[in-house]
């Protein structure tokens, strides 16, 4: 299995640009998750879904952000209008069942100036 | 309020053994975790303990587990270079879908 997959690895926007981030979670993955990385907050979850809908996203900063999960192998999250304080490492994961471990990929890298 | 703290840096020797610990708040956490980061991947689960467990031992790893003190530690034996990464505790106050994760320990190995 290739794992949980994200693109792009970096992305540098101007702000008030528009980003979307995305994520092909492991194939037979029920649960899928965002979190975002930066070195003041730790590892955030921002929102997860159970078989593409969205359970909690109590973690998302603001109306900036969203999250889809059109079908069970493909998701986005989608800031507009991006802010210098986006700046972070976003991570996607996927898990099986409800009481099997995280599968994370390698993240996508946000800079924006 | 959910904060799992953890020392931010730990240094070993090639062969010394690391220990990296944790302290947690929530005690419903029905399982405790540790995850790895090496530079530029996302976390990869290393191991995790029962909360009505002690210890778990998986080949180099060992981790305890004092619930009383809401204490979880993470000893790696024989530590070796490729060990070199930042390691990541979990809780699950609320199941397995809402880890709070630690501060995160970077620990260096050097030859």
């Amino acid at each position: 299995d290739a794992g949980v997959i994200q693109s792009p690895r970096h992305e540098v926007t101007e702000m008030g640009q528009e980003v979307t981030l995305r994520c092909k979670p492991i194939s037979g993955h029920d649960y899928l998750f965002w979190y975002r990385q930066t070195m003041m907050r730790g590892l955030e979850l921002l929102i997860y879904f159970n078989n593409n809908v969205p359970i909690d996203d109590s973690g998302m900063p603001e109306d900036r952000f969203s999250a889809k999960m059109p079908n069970a192998s493909f998701s986005t999250l989608k800031i507009q209008p991006s802010e210098p304080r986006d700046s972070a490492v976003y991570f996607c994961a996927s898990s099986r069942t409800g009481d099997s471990p995280l599968h994370f990929g390698n993240g996508t890298r946000l800079t924006v100036t | 309020g959910e904060d799992v703290e953890q020392s931010l840096f730990l240094s070993v020797r090639e062969g010394d053994s690391s220990v990296i610990n944790c302290t947690y708040t929530d005690s419903s956490s029905t399982y405790l975790y540790w995850y790895k980061q090496e530079p530029g991947a996302g976390l990869q689960l290393l191991t995790y303990i029962f909360s009505n467990m002690d210890m778990k031992q998986d080949q180099r790893l060992t981790v305890l587990l004092n619930k009383k003190d809401k204490h979880l530690s993470l000893r790696i034996a024989d530590t070796q270079t490729g060990d070199s990464a930042i390691y990541f505790c979990a809780e699950s106050p609320e199941g397995f879908q809402k880890l709070v994760f630690g501060t995160g320990t970077r620990l260096l190995v050097s030859p």
